[in-house]
C-alpha cells in the first residue's frame, strides 16, 4: 500500500526557516520523481517543486524559487522542503506527491499546514 | 507561463451527467491529468493521460482532450461526486507543473 506522510509543519515568524519531510512507504521511492504541491486556505492547488528520482533535476515555481530547495534522501525514503525567507502568502497545506503515469500525480499524502504569521 | 482554464462552479441533478471543461493553448497536445478533492481531504488522481483511470475510479468518470479544450465528464452522477476538481498538465516549455483553478461540482 502506497503510503506518503508528511511533517514538519507549523507556525513561524514572516522571514523564517521551516524544513517539511515526506516519508514513503509501500513503493520503489527512489525510482519516482516527487513534487510539493500546496494549497492556500480556501483556494485551489498550486505546485510547488519538482525533483527527478536521482535528485539530479529539481524545478520549482517562480514564487519560491531562491528561497525553497526541494531535496530527498533515497536510503531513507524521504522527500524534503527546506523553505527559507517564509512569507504570509506561503500559508497552506502542503503535500507531497508522487509522479506517476501521463505526468501526473498518482498519490498523495494527507498534508502539512504552513502557517505564516506575525 | 501556461495557463489552465476552469469554469468555477458546474451543478448537476443525481444521475445526470456532469462535464468540466479545462481550457488551455492546444491542450489537446498535452496529457491531462485530473484529480477530485472533497471537503477537508486530500486530492485523489481520477484520470490520467488520454483517458486512463487509476485502479478504484468508477467507470463513470472519464477524459478527454482535444484542440484547446480537455474536459472530465462524469455520468450518473452521484452525491458522493460532490467535490473541487483540478486539471493539471506538465508544461515542457517552462518544465512546471500546472494546475487549473478548480471546479466545484454541486449535486443538487
Amino acid at each position: 500500500q502506497e503510503q506518503l506522510v508528511e511533517s514538519g509543519g507549523g507556525v513561524v515568524q514572516p522571514g523564517t526557516s521551516l524544513r517539511l519531510s515526506c516519508a514513503a512507504s509501500g513503493f520503489a521511492f527512489a525510482s519516482s520523481s516527487m513534487d510539493w504541491v500546496r494549497q492556500a486556505p480556501g483556494k485551489g492547488l498550486y505546485w510547488v517543486a519538482f525533483i527527478s528520482r536521482d535528485g539530479g533535476i529539481k524545478s520549482y515555481d517562480d514564487s519560491v524559487k531562491g528561497r525553497f530547495t526541494i531535496s530527498r534522501d533515497n536510503s531513507k525514503n524521504t522527500l524534503f522542503l527546506e523553505m527559507s525567507s517564509l512569507r504570509l502568502e506561503d500559508s497552506a497545506i502542503y503535500y507531497c506527491a508522487r509522479d506517476g503515469e501521463g505526468d501526473s500525480l498518482d498519490y498523495w499524502g494527507q498534508g502539512t499546514l504552513v502557517t505564516v504569521s506575525s | 507561463s501556461y495557463v489552465l482554464t476552469q469554469p468555477p462552479s458546474v451543478s448537476v441533478a443525481p444521475g445526470q451527467t456532469a462535464r468540466i471543461s479545462c481550457g488551455g493553448a492546444n491542450i489537446g497536445r498535452k496529457s491531462v491529468s485530473w484529480y477530485q478533492q472533497r471537503p477537508g481531504q486530500a486530492p485523489i488522481l481520477v484520470i490520467y493521460y488520454h483517458g486512463g483511470r487509476p485502479s478504484g475510479i468508477p467507470e463513470r468518470f472519464s477524459g478527454s482532450n482535444s484542440g484547446n479544450t480537455a474536459s472530465l465528464t462524469i455520468i450518473r452522477v452521484e452525491a458522493g461526486d460532490e467535490a473541487d476538481y483540478y486539471c493539471q498538465v506538465w508544461d515542457t516549455d517552462s518544465a512546471h507543473r500546472v494546475f487549473g483553478g478548480g471546479t466545484k461540482l454541486t449535486v443538487l
